[in-house]
């Protein structure tokens, strides 16, 4: 009964590459959510996924990230260009429905931009 | 603006002791108070709570929810070395989760 899977663990990209974080969520759950930690920081929410549908992107920076969550495969988070600032961990979690459930989270992914 | 505030910070007590950590909570839509624990990787889920008053256990730990007053307290009895890590709150909407900054625990021996 595998939980969240993300790939991965870390990943590191020179200024101006792109970064591209994938995520697996358990077994069941279509459900899929990405949230960004920073250093003594709390974690961030980004997006919120469904299959093939972007439920909610408020917390998303507008220019540079983009997510999906294709009808087959995992869920990917895409940086473009990336900068020192897009330096964190991020972590995914999914749950079975929208209320009334936990999200459980994966390992995260720790991202270092040289 | 939606916030989560959890304090202390950081705590640091000796196995056997009994610590209570809090979660005061301003979430728009309000659903659910969760906590998580976080070592070093994934933070591992404890408890969901949605209704006032009904404490929820699991072990020496233990959780309960005040609606009237936007918060939570986490209850760890008899702490443990193991029990080490910091404590995450979060305030839970229509999908996304708002969390805290987190309450280290640091449990000496």
């Amino acid at each position: 009964n595998a939980g969240v899977m993300q790939n991965p663990r870390h990943l590191v990209r020179r200024r101006g590459q792109e970064a591209r974080l994938r995520c697996s969520p358990m077994k069941g759950h279509s459900h899929v959510y990405w949230y960004r930690q920073l250093p003594e920081e709390g974690l961030k929410f980004m997006v919120y996924l469904q299959k093939e549908n972007i439920i909610d992107e408020s917390g998303m920076p507008k220019e540079r990230f983009s997510a999906e969550f294709p009808k087959e495969g995992p869920s990917i988070l895409r940086i473009q260009q990336v900068v020192r600032g897009d330096s964190a961990a991020y972590f995914c979690a999914s749950s079975p429905g929208q209320g009334g459930q936990p999200q459980h989270f994966g390992d995260g992914t720790r991202l270092s931009i040289l | 603006e939606d916030k989560v505030v959890q304090s202390p910070l950081s705590l640091v007590v000796h196995e056997g002791d009994t610590v209570t950590l809090n979660c005061s909570y301003e979430v728009t839509n309000f659903r659910s108070l969760l906590w998580y624990k976080q070592e070093k990787k994934a933070p591992t889920f404890l408890f969901m709570l949605t209704s006032s008053g009904i404490e929820k256990k699991s072990g020496r730990l233990s959780s309960i929810l005040d609606k009237k007053e936007l918060f939570s307290i986490l209850n760890i009895t008899a702490t443990q070395t193991g029990d080490s890590a910091v404590y995450l709150c979060a305030g839970g909407s229509q999908g996304n989760l708002i969390f805290g900054k987190g309450t280290k625990l640091s449990v000496k021996p």
